[in-house]
């Protein structure tokens, strides 16, 4: 069936480092990777996404690549911050359906 | 901007009984989704609707049963609880489909 592998499960980097958030996914009809941040208790929150026919987007401090044969997509944060900790989640669907398929997360914590 | 209203935030019930859960999504949203989130781990897909008709059915208990109304609000009706769907229950909705997700800010249900 469809799964989204994440990793790592935890991660932690030094206040202007970067991070980077890789996932897999099985089912090679996903077409659209959309990323999700949730801070404690609260609700996921659309970071960034990406579509099949586009290999990288950029959003400021934030970037999703996205190697298809592969079928792997990655988050890169750069300049990281202490607000940037949080539970980062990857996602896959797929044309035809109605769902989002998430990654297991990460749990990013920077230190200041 | 209108965003994802979920109602009620919280809400204790007993082993063996109902619960309902609403979810009014942003307005003009056709695709409405449900999550379930248990403590550390990912949302865990239950179903959704598209136009009011349900369209992908994931890991959805048969005591659990949802519908979307007319006025495109959806409910989640969950029979005889169990200790283990205590959980945060999230709400999503998204114009079309493989396309950004907005989720609610969730319900807590604890089962005691």
């Amino acid at each position: 069936g469809e799964n989204v592998e994440q990793h790592p499960s935890t991660l932690s980097v030094q206040e202007g480092d970067s991070a980077v958030i890789k996932c897999t996914y099985s089912d090679s009809a996903s077409n659209y990777f959309p990323w999700y941040k949730q801070e404690l208790g609260k609700r996921p929150q659309l970071i960034i996404d990406i579509r099949s026919n586009v290999g990288e987007k950029k959003d400021q401090r934030i970037a999703v690549t996205l190697n298809k044969t592969a079928k792997h997509f990655s988050l890169h944060i750069t300049e990281t911050q202490p607000e940037d900790s949080a539970v980062y989640f990857c996602a896959a669907s797929k044309e035809g359906t109605y769902k989002y398929i998430f990654g297991t997360g990460t749990r990013l914590k920077v230190l200041a | 901007a209108a965003g994802v209203i979920q109602s009620p935030r919280h809400l204790i019930k007993e082993k063996r009984e109902t619960a309902t859960l609403k979810c009014y999504p942003i307005p003009r949203h056709d695709t409405v989704y449900w999550y379930q989130q248990g403590p550390g781990q990912d949302p865990q897909f239950l179903i959704s609707f598209y136009e009011k008709m349900q369209s992908d059915k994931g890991s959805i208990p048969d005591r659990f049963s949802a519908q979307q109304f007319s006025d495109y609000h959806s409910e989640l009706n969950m029979s005889s609880l169990e200790l283990g769907d205590s959980a945060l229950y999230f709400c999503a909705s998204s114009y079309n489909r493989n396309t950004e997700a907005f989720f609610g800010q969730g319900t807590r249900l604890t089962v005691v």
